[in-house]
């Protein structure tokens, strides 16, 4: 059964300085991996989705990158803002299989 | 586009009763799904669609029942609510049909049985 963890569960850096969180996963065998953002109260909006065959998916200051042999995905955000303050999920597929979600990572990105 | 719609946002309900989430797409995806979010359990699947007329279930069914008549909706009902089923519960689609592609969320409904 695939399973998701993510670390660190919170984070709270300055503003500006560049930040990674970490996404593991259990079966290396992904179809997909989409990372989603959280604000409070409010549904999830996908950022990046990177399918098995790519290495890495960018959109503007961010960055996705894709590690299936170690079961590893980070997300990359550059210069951070007050604005990225939101809790980052995590979520695989295998193969014939449904989403599965990491438990998130909380950040604050303090003015 | 309106992308994912879900109503009500909020809803409070006594033990017992019956009641319908309800979810529309308009992005003609093939595939549709129900979560329920809790404190410290995160996402997890309740049913899922990979068409009209297909349904199956996810990781947590019970008290759950779902229909798909149309492309566009994906109805979640609620039998006989119990205080467990406290919870915000999202609609998520996708344009794959063999495999969930990107996936695209609702922005939620919360609710809360007494």
């Amino acid at each position: 059964k695939q399973e998701v963890t993510q670390i660190p569960a919170a984070l709270s850096v300055p503003e500006g300085e560049n930040l990674v969180l970490n996404c593991s996963f259990t079966d290396s065998a992904i179809y997909n991996l989409q990372w989603f953002r959280q604000d409070p109260g409010k549904g999830l909006t996908s950022l990046l989705l990177i399918q098995s065959s790519q290495r890495e998916q960018t959109s503007g200051r961010l960055n996705a990158s894709l590690d299936k042999s170690s079961g590893r995905s980070t997300l990359y955000i550059a210069a951070s803002q007050p604005g990225d303050s939101a809790t980052y999920l995590c979520a695989v597929n295998n193969y014939g299989q449904n989403f599965v979600f990491g438990p998130g990572t909380r950040l604050s990105v303090l003015p | 586009n309106a992308g994912v719609t879900q109503t009500p946002k909020f809803q409070v309900l006594k033990t017992g009763q019956s009641m319908t989430l309800q979810c529309a797409q308009d992005m003609n995806h093939e595939y549709m799904s129900w979560y329920r979010q809790d404190p410290g359990m995160g996402l997890r699947l309740i049913h899922y669609s990979v068409g009209a007329g297909i349904t199956d279930q996810g990781e947590v069914p019970n008290g759950y029942n779902v229909s798909r008549s149309t492309t566009e909706d994906f109805p979640l009902r609620l039998l006989s609510a119990a205080p467990s089923q406290t919870s915000v519960y999202f609609c998520a689609s996708s344009y794959s049909t063999s495999q969930p592609g990107e996936l695209f969320f609702g922005e939620g409904s919360r609710l809360t049985v007494l």
